[in-house]
């Protein structure tokens, strides 16, 4: 079926430096991307989206970038601190039935960030 | 305004035996879907119910299934348990199912 995944499983950078986690999807429908975070004991986080129709979008400290042709996607932390040591999901959606709702979100297993003081 | 509420926070069931989890979504959010979360598998899809209509559904057994009440709350139901069910069940509402979702702290269901 198909899937969203994760090119790099563990991440480690410094404080200060900028982090980018990267996923790749299979669906060429999907046309709603999400970036979440999700914090131990806690349930995920909404960080930013970004919609087919655009390649770049820009949240607070962070950047998601869209590359259709390949199929990826990217987040990019400016400035990371130890806060945003967490697991980070991309989600995809391209579900769509004739109920109308068009939100059936595909997961990527996720990427585990650590931010080193 | 309160966030996404899920109860139980934690669950121990024998196999065989049924459960029913509770998700109560913000204020004003018509939408809730149903998310089963395990190391192996990581998040999938089981539900999606908005103005208690199931409108999507995801690639589980007809042992789990859910419903929405007329207040947007919902619950969702797993018979006979098996102890591949367990795992952290996140519930998680929007407006309307198009937009943001937020999601609860999620129920830890462990079955022995």
């Amino acid at each position: 079926g198909e899937s969203v995944g994760l090119h790099l499983p563990t991440l480690s950078v410094q404080e200060g430096d900028n982090s980018i986690i990267n996923c790749a999807y299979s669906n060429s429908a999907s046309d709603y991307f999400i970036w979440y975070k999700q914090e131990s004991g806690k349930g995920p986080q909404f960080i930013i989206d970004i919609r087919s129709n655009m390649d770049k979008r820009q949240g607070q400290r962070v950047t998601v970038l869209l590359n259709k042709t390949v199929k990826h996607l990217s987040l990019q932390i400016a400035a990371t601190q130890p806060g945003d040591s967490a697991v980070y999901f991309c989600a995809e959606n391209a579900g769509k039935n004739s109920g109308g709702s068009n939100y059936k979100l595909t997961f990527g297993k996720g990427t585990l960030l650590t931010v080193n003081p | 305004k309160a966030g996404v509420t899920q109860t139980p926070r934690y669950l121990i069931k024998t196999r065989g035996q049924q459960v029913t989890l509770s998700c109560s979504p913000i204020s004003g959010h018509r939408s809730v879907s149903w998310y089963q979360q395990t190391p192996g598998q990581g998040l999938q899809f089981l539900f999606e119910y908005f103005s208690e209509t199931q409108r999507n559904k995801g690639n589980f057994p007809g042992r789990f299934s859910g419903r929405q009440f007329s207040n947007s709350r919902s619950e969702m139901n797993v018979s006979t348990l098996e102890l591949g069910d367990s795992a952290l069940y996140l519930c998680a509402s929007s407006l309307d199912g198009a937009g943001e979702q937020y999601f609860g702290p999620g129920t830890r269901l462990t079955v022995t």
